[in-house]
């Protein structure tokens, strides 16, 4: 069966590093993202990964290893507007995405 | 309008009666996608589109119905509502000529209830 595995819940310090963690098992694989979403709202795109590596955008990075099943994504200098939860999804062999139950990030002062 | 809109905000709806929930984007995406969002669990794919005139099921179709009669529309219906229905709906869109990148956009959600 398709899984993504990421933690329920952290709680991190504001002007600190946070690291979220994904990992996933798909029917194929076509690429990683992470979404954002605040409390009441609806997700919104962050970051893309298909190649192995790391992609750096201004405070948030999201890395990706293919061969292990595996992602994360750093978040630095925390503010509080980062309070939210954050999704990773998986696009499989036929396109679609399969999303994980996100990580509720709370962030205290 | 700009991006996805979504009809109602929210609904209070009696178990048995029939529901439409509405959804139209002004991007000319061609893809498009009904999920429900349930407490934890990830987003759960209802139906899609990959083109305006198809339409195809996703992981958890029962109860409900799709059509596509356009680029920019895409209604879900719920034939006779159950409880076990009562979730917040996200419709979204995406350019899959985009290549494999296919970035999904959101609008902002209806949330339904059934008594």
């Amino acid at each position: 069966g398709q899984n993504i595995d990421q933690p329920t819940e952290m709680t991190a310090t504001e002007g600190a590093i946070v690291q979220i963690n994904c990992t996933y098992q798909t029917s194929g694989f076509n690429g990683l993202f992470w979404y954002q979403q605040h409390a009441g709202e609806a997700p919104t795109f962050l970051s893309y990964n298909v190649l192995d590596g790391l992609e750096e955008k201004g405070r948030f990075s999201s890395f990706l290893s293919r061969s292990k099943g595996y992602s994360y994504l750093l978040l630095k200098e925390l503010q509080m507007k980062d309070s939210a939860s954050y999704l990773c999804a998986v696009m499989d062999s036929n396109y679609q995405l399969i999303w994980g139950a996100g990580t509720k990030l709370i962030i205290k002062p | 309008i700009a991006g996805i809109t979504q009809a109602p905000t929210s609904q209070i709806l009696a178990a048995g009666r029939r529901m439409t929930l509405r959804c139209t984007q002004d991007m000319r995406h061609n893809a498009m996608y009904w999920y429900r969002q349930d407490l934890g669990l990830g987003l759960r794919l209802i139906h899609y589109s990959n083109t305006a005139g198809t339409t195809g099921k996703g992981e958890v179709p029962d109860g409900y119905s799709v059509s596509r009669a356009n680029t920019d529309d895409f209604p879900l219906t719920l034939a006779s509502a159950v409880p076990s229905q009562t979730s917040v709906y996200f419709c979204a869109s995406s350019d899959r000529d985009a290549g494999s990148y296919n970035e999904q956009f959101f609008g902002p959600g209806t949330r339904l209830t059934v008594l």
